[in-house]
């Protein structure tokens, strides 16, 4: 596989102030990433994508950048909310690859606090 | 999104029995399904790669003749986890992609305890 993720980082962040998550990814040759949301139990959630023609993408209150020269994604996160308390995983995947696999990056547990 | 629908969403089984676990995509047609294993604290590693109507492709280290793969249609992929042992307990979750799209859709996830 890919990026093998086998330590769980952890981030906490108070209410109403900005997050930043970051993921490194391996394979030079990815060029379509998401970031996925899981919470406790469930399977993972798609909050954003970027394709690696672009170096940033906005959403609703979430922002992703990627940096293709050092192989490294952010999510920005802002306002955090009680809600966004999570773990968030990076994805990447060759498109041009037939089997279109995603890769999970290691995650980060992100606590917001009250 | 395109909704995924993984079942059961959780089962016990007895060490040496057989678990089947089933993937299907309600509302588009899914030429590709993913497997991943999911242990507590850690990240979603990649299984297996199936295709309707051919042979899945599987991770390196992952034991084929353990995890049987079947994608006999656009819509259902099953996983069945042969002669489990404890160290087979995770939290296995499937992931579906139609070919007209990039984004890939995943399901609820199956909490699978072997005791």
């Amino acid at each position: 596989g890919e990026s093998v993720g086998l330590h769980l980082p952890t981030l906490s962040v108070q209410e109403g102030d900005n997050s930043i998550i970051n993921c490194a990814y391996s394979n030079s040759a990815s060029d379509y990433f998401i970031w996925y949301k899981q919470e406790s139990g469930k399977g993972p959630q798609f909050i954003i994508d970027i394709r690696s023609n672009m170096d940033k993408r906005q959403g609703q209150r979430v922002t992703v950048l990627l940096n293709k020269t050092v192989k490294h994604l952010s999510l920005q996160i802002a306002a955090t909310q009680p809600g966004d308390s999570a773990v968030y995983f990076c994805a990447e995947t060759d498109s041009a690859n037939t089997g279109n696999q995603f890769y999970f990056g290691t995650g980060t547990s992100l606590t917001v606090i009250p | 999104g395109a909704v995924v629908s993984q079942h059961p969403s959780r089962v016990i089984c007895k060490s040496g029995t057989s678990v089947k676990i089933e993937c299907r995509s309600l509302d588009f047609q899914a030429t590709t399904m993913f497997w991943y294993r999911q242990f507590p604290k850690q990240s979603l590693m990649l299984m297996a790669t199936s295709n309707e109507g051919s042979k899945a492709t599987y991770e390196q280290g992952v034991e084929k003749d353990k995890f049987l793969i079947n994608h006999a249609s656009l819509t259902l992929s099953t996983l069945t986890v042969t002669s489990a042992h404890p160290e087979d307990s995770s939290f296995y979750i499937c992931s579906a992609r139609d070919y007209r799209d990039t984004e890939a859709f995943f399901g609820q996830g199956t909490r699978l305890t072997v005791v």
